[in-house]
C-alpha cells in the first residue's frame, strides 16, 4: 500500500526556522495537505494544496513542493508551534486518502 | 460557525458492533464530502472512510473493508459509521472531517471534530 514518510522528530530553538518533509512516490501527481495537532485537541489544516494557507493561519507557515518530496516550513519558530504535525496525499488513483506519520516537533 | 460532534464511542467486546455519528452544523451539509479518520492511542492519524456529498461515492481503508459501513442522512445533517466485528486494533479515537475536493482526485479536511473514543477490550 502506499506511504508518505516523515521524520519522527524535529527540533528548533524559538526563532529558528523548521522544515519537515514529507515524501511519497505519488506526490509529483498529487497535492500534499498539513495539519498540526497539539496534545488532547484535533487536527487543523495549515497547509493545503501543497502551499496555500487557510485564513487565520499565521504567514510563518509555508509548503513547497520538488519531486517526490513535499516540505512544511515554519519559519521564526514560537513556542506555540510545538506540535505534531502529519501530511496527507493520496495514492496514485485519488481513491485512498494516506497520512504521513507524523513529526513531533519541538521548540527548545 | 462550523461544528462537527462526534457520539457513539464507548466499551465493546472483541467482536462486537458500534455505530458512530457525527452532527454538523454551520454550513450545508449535503454540498461536502465527509470522513472519518481515526487516532490510536499515542498513534498517528489513519484515513478510515470518505463517502460523496450524494452518497454515490464510498471509499474505505483496507483495514476496514468489509466490517464498517459508512453513511449520511443529508435531512438530518448527520454521518455515520457502522463498526461490526471489532477487533482490540480497532481502538482510536475516532474523528469525523469535512472533506474539499482536490484535482486528481484527493480530498482533504478542513474542519474536525473533537472525536469519539472507541475501545475495544475484553
Amino acid at each position: 500500500s502506499y506511504e508518505l514518510t516523515q521524520p519522527p522528530s524535529v527540533s528548533v530553538s524559538p526563532g529558528q526556522t523548521a522544515r519537515i518533509t514529507c515524501s511519497g512516490d505519488a506526490l509529483p501527481k498529487q497535492y500534499a495537505y498539513w495539519y498540526q495537532q497539539k496534545p488532547g485537541q484535533a487536527p487543523v489544516l495549515v497547509i493545503y494544496k501543497d502551499s496555500e494557507r487557510p485564513s487565520g493561519i499565521p504567514e510563518r507557515f509555508s509548503g513547497s513542493s520538488s519531486g517526490t518530496t513535499v516540505t512544511l516550513t515554519i519559519s521564526g519558530v514560537q513556542a506555540e508551534d510545538e506540535a505534531d504535525y502529519y501530511c496527507q496525499s493520496a495514492d496514485s488513483s485519488g481513491t485512498s486518502v494516506v497520512f504521513g506519520g507524523g513529526t513531533k516537533l519541538t521548540v527548545l | 460557525e462550523v461544528q462537527l460532534v462526534e457520539s457513539g464511542g464507548g466499551l465493546v467486546k472483541p467482536g462486537g458492533s458500534l455505530r458512530l455519528s457525527c452532527a454538523a452544523s454551520g454550513f450545508t451539509f449535503s454540498s461536502y464530502s465527509m470522513n472519518w479518520v481515526r487516532q490510536a492511542p499515542g498513534k498517528g492519524l489513519e484515513w478510515v472512510s470518505s463517502i460523496s456529498s450524494s452518497s454515490s461515492y464510498i471509499y474505505y481503508a483496507d483495514s476496514v473493508k468489509g466490517r464498517f459501513t459508512i453513511s449520511r442522512d443529508n435531512a438530518k445533517n448527520s454521518l455515520y459509521l457502522q463498526m461490526n466485528s471489532l477487533r482490540a486494533e480497532d481502538t482510536a479515537v475516532y474523528y469525523c472531517a469535512r472533506g474539499i475536493a482536490a484535482a486528481g482526485g484527493t480530498s482533504f479536511f478542513d474542519y474536525w471534530g473533537q472525536g469519539t473514543l472507541v475501545t475495544v477490550s475484553s
